[in-house]
């Protein structure tokens, strides 16, 4: 089945400590993004990546870095810069050419600092 | 800049109906999505309009003004299931961009 798989699940980060998140979609979409959601708050975009070896960085993307080597694989860092990286983080994909194409989301990293 | 305002919660209850109301401000537009979001989880999609009117499918509808810059989610015959947040956001649009801007969300709690 195509979709979007995040890894992993849950991630401790300790402090000036460097983490990734894993992101590996098979729906051979173009464009990826990372969103950022904290409790009662909508997502915020961090990085977003419309082709291969190409990103953009979003509304809140201090402290956190992106590569995107693969078509498949949208990688994200949060650094040690990233004073507040307790969130729920999403990976989203969507096809580009037409306005009606939705994002769809992998199951999410919820990343707390130890 | 870009801003899109929702209730914050909701509870109705089940086998009722329910409509909950986003207004968006933003620097262009390229449609309107309704995502659900259960706790813990990936948002799903649920709906879209890019033109006025209403867009029905099964025990939800959504409808969007343009020129108002709002929009709404109906839900019918609610069930314990449809307890859930409710994301609304938008397609700014431009050259080339897909990505969408998310309000805050509704927390939506069913009631027996």
């Amino acid at each position: 089945d195509g979709g979007i798989t995040q890894s992993p699940k849950y991630l401790f980060r300790k402090e000036g400590q460097n983490v990734t998140l894993s992101c590996e979609q098979n729906l051979n979409h173009d464009a990826m993004y990372w969103y950022r959601q904290d409790p009662g708050q909508g997502l915020r975009l961090i990085y977003y990546s419309q082709i291969v070896n190409d990103f953009q960085k979003g509304d809140i993307a201090e402290g956190y870095s992106v590569s995107r080597e693969k078509k498949e694989s949208f990688p994200l860092t949060v650094t040690s810069a990233q004073k507040n990286p307790t969130a729920f983080y999403l990976c989203a994909s969507t096809r580009q050419g037409v306005g009606n194409e939705k994002l769809f989301f992998g199951s999410g990293t919820q990343l707390s600092v130890l | 800049g870009q801003n899109i305002d929702q209730p914050t919660e909701m509870t109705a209850t089940e086998g009722a109906i329910v409509q909950i109301n986003c207004t968006y401000q933003t620097s262009g537009f390229n449609g309107l999505f309704w995502y659900q979001q259960h706790a813990g989880e990936a948002p799903t999609f649920l709906s879209y309009n890019v033109l006025d009117g209403l867009e029905e499918k099964g025990r939800f509808s959504s409808f969007l003004s343009r020129s108002k810059g709002y929009s709404y989610l109906l839900l019918k015959e609610l069930q314990m299931k449809d307890s859930a947040s409710y994301l609304c956001a938008v397609r700014p649009g431009g050259a080339g961009s897909y990505q969408l801007t998310f309000g805050k969300g509704t927390k939506l709690s069913v009631i027996p």
